[in-house]
């Protein structure tokens, strides 16, 4: 168990849906970040928080949006959601100034 | 380019073989080196790190990898794998000045009786 957790665990819905994923961090942990798997992309960037700020933005869609919570808990919302977006959505936290990530159980996301 | 390569898409070695799996990165600076583990269904796991020093490093569940600057390679190994080492395995990097990590192809490992 890496601490680290994410729900729900699986997710199924339509096109042009929104969801949000959810993220816990490790206790501690400031920094929150997320990360697209998909079979043709592999493991992407998505976007980090840091204490609630955003940090660095990777590949991220303009349909997707995040944010960090007071309490460091993190949300990924996906919207106008297409088929391409199935895919599976891992959160990871790290502690400050260590590079050393901790990975969720993902959600995986399916798009019908 | 900046890049992490994994040329190995899949292997498969039998049971109680050893097992070397490569990875090469392309960066000015020595970047600081993962590798994890994703067993099926799960999240990924993290076997072992290099930041500096001895460039031979032990990880968790009987791996080690070792970092040679001049072939810019970080190859994980293990000398007899087991029925449960079966899983997709992945070279990450964070380069220097950088907090993310930026992920290999992977290579799936499969194991034979």
């Amino acid at each position: 168990d890496s601490g680290v957790t994410q729900t729900p665990k699986h997710l199924i819905t339509a096109t042009g849906q929104r969801v949000t994923l959810r993220c816990s961090p490790r206790s501690g942990d400031l920094s929150v970040y997320w990360y697209q798997q998909s079979l043709d992309q592999g493991l992407q960037f998505l976007i980090q928080y840091y204490n609630g700020e955003e940090r660095a933005k990777g590949n991220i869609l303009e349909r997707f949006s995040a944010q960090q919570f007071p309490d460091l808990h993190s949300e990924l919302n996906l919207s106008s959601l297409e088929l391409g977006d199935s895919a599976l959505y891992f959160c990871a936290s790290s502690a400050l100034g260590n590079t050393e990530a901790f990975f969720g159980q993902g959600t995986r996301l399916t798009v019908v | 380019a900046q890049s992490v390569t994994q040329p190995d898409i899949h292997i498969t070695v039998s049971e109680g073989a050893s097992l070397e799996l490569r990875c090469n990165y392309s960066y000015g600076a020595t970047p600081y080196l993962f590798w994890y583990v994703q067993s099926p269904g799960q999240g990924l796991q993290l076997l072992l790190k290099y930041f500096s020093g001895d460039t031979l490093v032990q990880g968790i569940k009987g791996f080690e990898a070792e970092f040679k600057r001049s072939q810019s390679s970080f190859n994980l190994r293990k000398p007899s794998v087991h029925w449960s080492d079966a899983a997709e395995y992945f070279c990450a990097v964070v380069p220097f000045g950088n907090e993310k990590l930026t992920f290999g192809t992977g290579t799936r490992l499969t194991i034979i009786p």
